[in-house]
This record gives C-alpha cells, sequence and structure tokens, in this order.
C-alpha cells in the first residue's frame, strides 16, 4: 500500500539555524500538508500545497516558514531560523482530491528539537 | 473555532470492554474523520464518515454522526491492550478551505 514517507526521523538542530524537512507524499495525490504537534498538544495544521503554490495557511506558518515541491515527487518545509518553541512533531500528509470522500494519509513524522 | 473537540479526554478501561469516544465540532463539514496515534508516532487513519452518513463500520469500529447536534462517537468494541492509543477526530469543511481541524484526542488506555 503507497504511503507518505518522511525524512529526517529526528533532526536535532541549534537555536537560529535553518532546517529543510522532507516528505515524499503519495504519487497520485494532489494536495500537500504540513501540520505540527507539539509535545502532548493537538495537531495543529501549518499549511496546504495544491497546483505548485500555497493554498491555505495558519497563523502559526509565518515568515520564517516555506514550502516547495522542488521536483514531481518531494515537498519539503524550510524553517529559516528555528526558535525552541518550534521543537515539535512535524507531519507531512497528503490528499488525492479535496472532494468529501478522501482522506489524509499522514506520514510518521518528524521530530524536531532545537537546542 | 472550527476545532473538534474529544471527550473524555482520557478513558481507561479493561481487555474486552467496549471504548466510547465523542467528538464534537462547530461548524458544517464535508466528513469527520478519526485518527490513532501510539505514543509519540504518526497518526493513523481509522475511518471517515462523509456529512450524509450516519454511521459507519469497519471490523470492531463503529462511528456515527449526528450533524444536527454536531457530533460523532467513535466505539471500539472487544478492545485490546494494542488499542491502548491516542485518538483524534479530524473535521474537514468546506467552508474553512483546504484543512483539517483536528481535537484534542481522548488517551485510551486498555489495560490486559
Amino acid at each position: 500500500e503507497p504511503e507518505v514517507t518522511q525524512t529526517p526521523s529526528h533532526q536535532v538542530t541549534q537555536m537560529g539555524q535553518e532546517v529543510i524537512l522532507r516528505c515524499v507524499p503519495i504519487s497520485n495525490h494532489l494536495y500537500f500538508y504540513w501540520y505540527r504537534q507539539i509535545l502532548g498538544q493537538k495537531v495543529e495544521f501549518l499549511v496546504s500545497f495544491y497546483n505548485n503554490e500555497i493554498s491555505e495557511k495558519s497563523e502559526i506558518f509565518d515568515d520564517q516558514f516555506s514550502v516547495e515541491r522542488p521536483d514531481g515527487s518531494n515537498f519539503t518545509l524550510k524553517i529559516r531560523s528555528t526558535k525552541l518553541e518550534d521543537s515539535a512533531m512535524y507531519f507531512c500528509a497528503s490528499r488525492r482530491d479535496r472532494a468529501g470522500g478522501y482522506e489524509q494519509y499522514f506520514g510518521p513524522g518528524t521530530r524536531l528539537t532545537v537546542t | 473555532s472550527q476545532q473538534g473537540e474529544e471527550d473524555p479526554q482520557a478513558l481507561s478501561i479493561q481487555e474486552g470492554e467496549n471504548a466510547t469516544m465523542n467528538c464534537s465540532y462547530k461548524t458544517s463539514i464535508n466528513n469527520l474523520q478519526w485518527y490513532r496515534q501510539n505514543s509519540g508516532r504518526g497518526l493513523v487513519h481509522l475511518i471517515l464518515i462523509r456529512s450524509n452518513e450516519r454511521e459507519k463500520h469497519s471490523g470492531r469500529l463503529r462511528v456515527t454522526l449526528d450533524t444536527s447536534k454536531k457530533s460523532s462517537s467513535l466505539l471500539i468494541t472487544a478492545s485490546r491492550a494494542a488499542d491502548t492509543a491516542s485518538y483524534f477526530c479530524a473535521t474537514d469543511g468546506a467552508a474553512f478551505g483546504n484543512q483539517f481541524y483536528f481535537g484534542t484526542g481522548t488517551s485510551l488506555t486498555v489495560i490486559p
């Protein structure tokens, strides 16, 4: 069964450094997402991406965040200058279509630790 | 806020018992989905119920949706220790664009 993959599984970085989290969505999916989950808290939407552009973003997704689909398979989340409060699990998800019957498939997540 | 809210926040039962978790949301939706998350792991999709459906089954899972009350329930029958996890509902509403809103989750512990 196809699945969403994410790399790395765990990333440790120093405050102020840039990080890039990588995702490979399911190949025939058209909609891509990033979510964040701070330890012990709920999953929070960051951004959705369709047709090579951001379709929606939350207030969390400020200027330090960016997303890109550099080729036909990868979908990346960049954090330009990490802060301590960026420490969280970051989940990528993809979806075939926006129609009501299509579910989002989530990757296993990348645990980001900012020290 | 569109966000779903689950109750109870935590539930502890004996193996073999049924577990019921509830989710409430605030505005109209296209569908509602339930996910499971084992501690520190990713989200596993369990079941999707569309706004025009009232009940759906998948194995030991039974989901109901009451759009008039803006609520959903997830029933796990004959629970097993392996069902121990957090369970989240996520709402998909066209009025809120292209995103899901996750609830706060129910932490289920099944005691062997």
